[in-house]
Order: C-alpha cells, then structure tokens, then sequence
C-alpha cells in the first residue's frame, strides 16, 4: 500500500516553455503533499507543501510564480514549473503521508531538461 | 531549526561484512527519524522509522537503526551487506508535532558495497 505516483518520469523542454508534473497518491488519501528539488550528488531540498484546497506554502527562496502548486483534491498535487530556464532542470521529487506519524511515501521523480 | 547530519560522504564496505552509515539529529524535543534509500533516476524508498519504544528499529530488506538520544544518533546498520544494496541513503528528522510538516533530509550516503 501507500503508492505515490508521479509522471511523468522524464521530460526535455525548450525554454521559455511551461512543464506540468503530477502527483498521485494511488491507495490512500492524502491532505498535504511535498514537493522536493534534487541537484546532481545532493540532497533533497523542500520547495513547498501542498495544501488540498488552499495555497502551498512556499520554502524560503523558492518563488512562487515560476512554481505553481495545484492540490485539486485528496489525491492529486501538481507543480508548474512556468517559463522554464536551464536552471531550472532538475530532478523533481513529490511525496505524501497517509497520517500524522506516517512515513512519507515518494514517487519516483521527473527529470526535467531544459534546453 | 531541525536538521540532519550524515557526516560521510561514502561508506565502501565488502560484501558480507557488516555497515553502518552515520547519522546525527538536532531538533528541539523528540524526533521522528526515518531512513531512506535512494537508487539511480527514482524517488526514494522508506527503511525504516523511529517514533517511539525500542530503540532498535528494524526494518526492510535486512537494515536496523539505533536511536540514541544521549547521542542525538540513528545510526543505520546491517549485519551483512550485500552488493544490492549500493545506494544512496538519507537520514531525515521531523519535528514531534508530525502532521503537515516535511522531513529534513540528511545530504546523504552513497553505500558503496564491493563484491
């Protein structure tokens, strides 16, 4: 159980252009979903929390309007990355918790190129 | 401010032999502290988790973790490791209020395991 699934796995776009990332959390329902950012050989840092039904909060330099967050429902989160920018290739990771003490569970990450 | 230490960037160790990957916490009251292991282009995989009780924990695919609260460590060990399990590995602490809040990931492992 606990299955988040996020598509999609890959994808090269030109700049300037708009990407769209999903997040489903597949067995369970689940209020906030996590949004991370992984650079070559490091960590993975929090950009924001998703809020089903209200805004995403946002981690401190992390801007708002290039990332949109979307939580239509208890299941799915989606991040927009607008007007992409090489610097914003990147693998991108979601993750969700079924409840409070619950570990998070992940998908298995995009890998956006932006050329 | 929570936050993780994994104070070494790579731990080679031949297979059969036992590992341990270090890990260090600072967070203010009791943690929660999770592990997690990572392989190439895909999200991360949950290992194990400490709340509360014992403080051995054990958990997939052979791995255990011991709380030390005196030590603010969560070490993860495995008796005889195996070249499966090369990976990179994530020592994450989450505050004890759970709920809506991200994990703090350690920077991570690489668990080199030489046939």
């Amino acid at each position: 159980g606990a299955v988040v699934s996020q598509h999609p796995s890959w994808v090269i776009c030109k700049s300037g252009t708009s990407v769209k990332i999903e997040c489903r959390s597949l067995d369970f329902q689940a209020t906030t979903m996590f949004w991370y950012r992984q650079f070559p050989k490091q960590s993975l840092m929090l950009m924001a929390t998703s809020n089903e039904g209200s805004k995403a909060t946002y981690e401190q330099g992390v801007e708002k309007d290039k990332f949109l967050i979307n939580h239509a429902s208890l299941t799915l989160s989606t991040l927009t990355v607008t007007s992409a920018h090489p610097e914003d290739s990147s693998f991108y990771i979601c993750s969700a918790r079924a409840e409070g003490a619950s570990p998070l569970h992940f998908g298995n990450g995009t890998r956006l190129t932006v050329t | 401010a929570q936050s993780v230490a994994q104070p070494e960037d790579q731990v080679n160790v031949a297979e059969g032999n036992p590992l341990t990957v270090k890990c260090t916490y600072s967070v203010s009251g009791n943690p929660y502290l999770f592990w997690y292991v990572q392989y190439p282009n895909r999200g991360l995989q949950f290992l194990l988790k400490y709340i509360t009780g014992d403080n051995l924990v054990k958990g997939s695919y052979g791995f255990e973790a011991e709380f030390n609260k005196s030590q603010t460590s969560f070490h993860l060990k495995k008796p005889s490791a195996l070249v499966s399990d090369s990976a990179l590995y994530f020592c994450a602490v989450q505050p004890l209020g759970g709920g809506a809040d991200g994990l703090t990931f350690g920077k991570g492992t690489h668990l080199i395991i030489q046939p």
